[in-house]
């Protein structure tokens, strides 16, 4: 079975620096998807990157981006010019191929953007 | 209504009542889920309905029934819960099957109370 570990429960960032949240998992599969979900107060779970394990080129969507690394089955999320709407709980997530029936997460990271 | 809706947002509930909570998707997506997500804990899956079968159990106690009557409409049915089945129950919808998977869409999540 597929294991996704997130070792920093809390984290905290000034607004306007750089934080970076780490993810390892364990998996014999070679194809798979990696994830990073935002969890506001609101509640609600927002995508905020995927990663495909094929494709070595870390995944970027504006101030986020990844630090994939493969062989050491790291995932880490880099937030770059934090804002404090990006107070949340982050989640780092797993699925093992396409067929998309079994979405495993870490344990979370609950990041606070100070001012 | 975009996205995915759930009702209600909150629930409080006596533990020998009844009660249904209810999931919408206004995506065209194929399959559905039940999370839940207790303090400290990560979330656990709990139901996964894919093509309106359900492909996934994970050993959920009886006293939780989902049901699926179609791809967009996903139901759970609560009846003589105890004190610690009290969490958020997200929902999510994801397009499965395609070559690509890029991820799930979650709802707001029903914060439930037995009391």
């Amino acid at each position: 079975a597929q294991t996704v570990t997130q070792s920093q429960p809390e984290m905290s960032v000034q607004e306007a620096e750089t934080v970076t949240l780490s993810c390892t998992y364990d998996t014999s599969e070679s194809n798979y998807y990696l994830f990073w979900y935002k969890q506001p107060p609101s509640r609600q779970m927002i995508l905020v990157i995927r990663q495909e394990a094929y494709k070595q080129q870390n995944a970027t969507e504006n101030r986020f981006s990844v630090n994939f690394q493969k062989a050491a089955k790291s995932f880490s999320l880099k937030i770059s010019d934090s804002q404090l709407g990006d107070t949340a709980m982050y989640f780092c997530a797993f699925m093992q191929d396409a067929a998309g029936n079994m979405l495993t997460f870490g344990g979370g990271t609950r990041l606070m953007v100070k001012p | 209504e975009t996205g995915v809706t759930q009702t209600p947002r909150h629930l409080v509930m006596g533990m020998t009542n009844k009660k249904s909570l209810k999931c919408e998707q206004h995506l065209g997506h194929n399959a559905m889920y039940w999370y839940k997500q207790s303090a400290k804990k990560p979330l656990e899956l709990m139901f996964v309905y894919s093509l309106e079968e359900r492909v996934e159990n994970n050993s959920v106690p009886s006293r939780f029934s989902p049901e699926c009557p179609n791809s967009s409409h996903l139901f759970l049915h609560l009846h003589t819960l105890q004190p610690e089945d009290s969490a958020l129950y997200l929902c999510a919808s994801s397009q499965v099957g395609q070559v690509d998977f890029y991820g799930y869409t979650f709802g707001s999540g029903t914060r439930l109370t037995v009391v």
